[in-house]
């Protein structure tokens, strides 16, 4: 099993250019995150996905939109970059509940917008 | 709002001496707490997690964590750092949504 796989690992985008993160799991997973990590700050959660064609707005979800047309992939779009979305994304995912289940996490694409 | 706070950024140790890792949250009810570790340019993984069940819970690697309600604290113990033990470590508390700590960061000197 390949777990939780993110492309691409590194991205450079100018302000204003567009791009489109991709996650896939192959654990069956129902549930699906999109993190940003950023220095001194932990890791916040952008939107979620409790399941197939459902999302839902995290902590930070302003710049950015998702969708989840396949319960294994679950896509994090950038339409318009700005600097301050510089920052290293995680895509995790667990079986629901969230309070009782282990994330598992992909390793990261790093996203620098100049 | 829950909330979880680690108390040091930064822990030095020395290899073959004790770890704490020091995470205290706030809620109106006892949540589910976790502690995960993130290997330099890696992902994060489970190190254990406490889900109401018993207060002392054991992890991988032979980390352990000890739930105080009455102190709302759940700090990361180990009995002696070994240099792998080396990375960035985050509490999570998870009620009605999920909070990480900002995390901390250990150094195991040899």
């Amino acid at each position: 099993n390949a777990g939780v796989t993110q492309t691409p690992k590194f991205r450079v985008l100018k302000t204003g250019q567009s791009m489109t993160l991709l996650c896939a799991q192959d654990m069956n997973h129902e549930y699906m995150y999109w993190y940003r990590q950023d220095p001194g700050m932990g890791l916040r959660l952008i939107h979620y996905s409790v399941g197939e064609g459902t999302t839902a707005k995290g902590e930070v979800p302003d710049g950015y939109n998702v969708s989840r047309l396949k319960k294994q992939n679950f896509l994090l779009g950038l339409e318009s970059a700005a600097p301050s979305q510089t920052s290293v994304y995680f895509c995790a995912s667990s079986y629901p509940p969230l309070a009782d289940n282990e994330q598992f996490f992909g390793p990261g694409t790093r996203l620098t917008v100049l | 709002a829950q909330s979880v706070t680690q108390l040091d950024s930064h822990v030095s140790v020395s290899e073959g001496t004790p770890v704490l890792l020091r995470c205290n949250y706030s809620s109106s009810y006892s949540p589910s707490l976790f502690w995960y570790v993130q290997h330099p340019n890696k992902g994060l993984q489970l190190l254990l997690k406490y889900t109401s069940a018993a207060t002392l819970v054991k992890g991988i690697n032979g980390f352990e964590a000890e739930f105080k309600k009455s102190e709302t604290s759940f700090h990361l113990t180990k009995p002696s750092a070994h240099m792998s033990d080396a990375a960035e470590y985050f509490c999570v508390v998870i009620f009605n949504d999920m909070r990480f700590g900002a995390g901390t960061r250990l150094t195991v000197k040899p």
